[in-house]
């Protein structure tokens, strides 16, 4: 258990559609990342944010955004899906730059 | 940056040893290992922050040259517990994000 909960963990979307992901952070822990990982591969960063500001971005469109919210739980927002974002969602909650701990992921699926 | 991970894939027998190296062209400010499960998230094992400094967790243990920008993750005596994708993230110097390797994927045979 490392205190960090995503929801929903399933999730099937239509193309072109939007979805909201939710990650509640560990206790303590101010900063959040997001990372896709598709089947086979490493996490990719997604963003970060650090006390409700975003502090980093990697390399995704403009309908990949988010938010950090006072409590430091936060939302990650797609628009406009396509087939390519089906992948496994995780949110990894920290203290900075210290050691990350990941949820248990949300599975993306758009059809 | 991506760190680089090498070897791709090990097979091994159970209570033989494995080393998995991670090594990156930036300047390093941390390397952090990771196991992943089919299906699981990753699991954060150990975090490695200054040259040359050594952490063990049970039979794993691992060291970060800073010098060479580089870090081996070593699995001694492996269980089929071990059995995973092992994965180093590392944050550059200046930097905030924590970024992955392509993953190492371990199994262990009885």
């Amino acid at each position: 258990e490392t205190g960090v909960t995503q929801s929903p963990t399933h999730l099937i979307k239509t193309r072109g559609q939007q979805v909201t992901l939710r990650c509640s952070s560990q206790s303590g822990h101010n900063t959040v990342s997001w990372y896709q990982q598709a089947l086979g591969q490493g996490p990719q960063f997604i963003f970060q944010y650090y006390r409700e500001e975003e502090n980093g971005r990697g390399n995704f469109p403009p309908r990949f955004s988010g938010l950090q919210f006072p409590n430091y739980s936060s939302e990650l927002n797609v628009n406009a899906l396509e087939l390519d974002d089906s992948a496994l969602y995780l949110c990894a909650s920290s203290a900075s730059r210290t050691e990350a701990f990941f949820g248990q992921g949300t599975r993306l699926t758009v059809v | 940056q991506q760190p680089v991970q090498s070897p791709q894939a090990v097979i091994l027998r159970e209570g033989e040893d494995a080393v998995i190296n991670c090594s990156s062209s930036k300047a390093l400010y941390s390397v952090h290992w990771y196991r992943q499960k089919h299906g699981e998230a990753p699991v954060f094992l150990m975090i490695l922050l200054k040259g040359g400094e050594q952490k063990g967790h049970e039979k794993i243990s691992a060291s970060f040259n800073e010098k060479k920008q580089q870090s081996s993750l070593y699995l001694t005596a492996s269980q089929l517990s071990y059995s995973g994708t092992y994965f180093c993230g590392t944050i550059d110097q200046g930097a905030q994000k924590l970024v992955f390797g392509q993953g190492t994927r371990l199994t262990i045979n009885p």
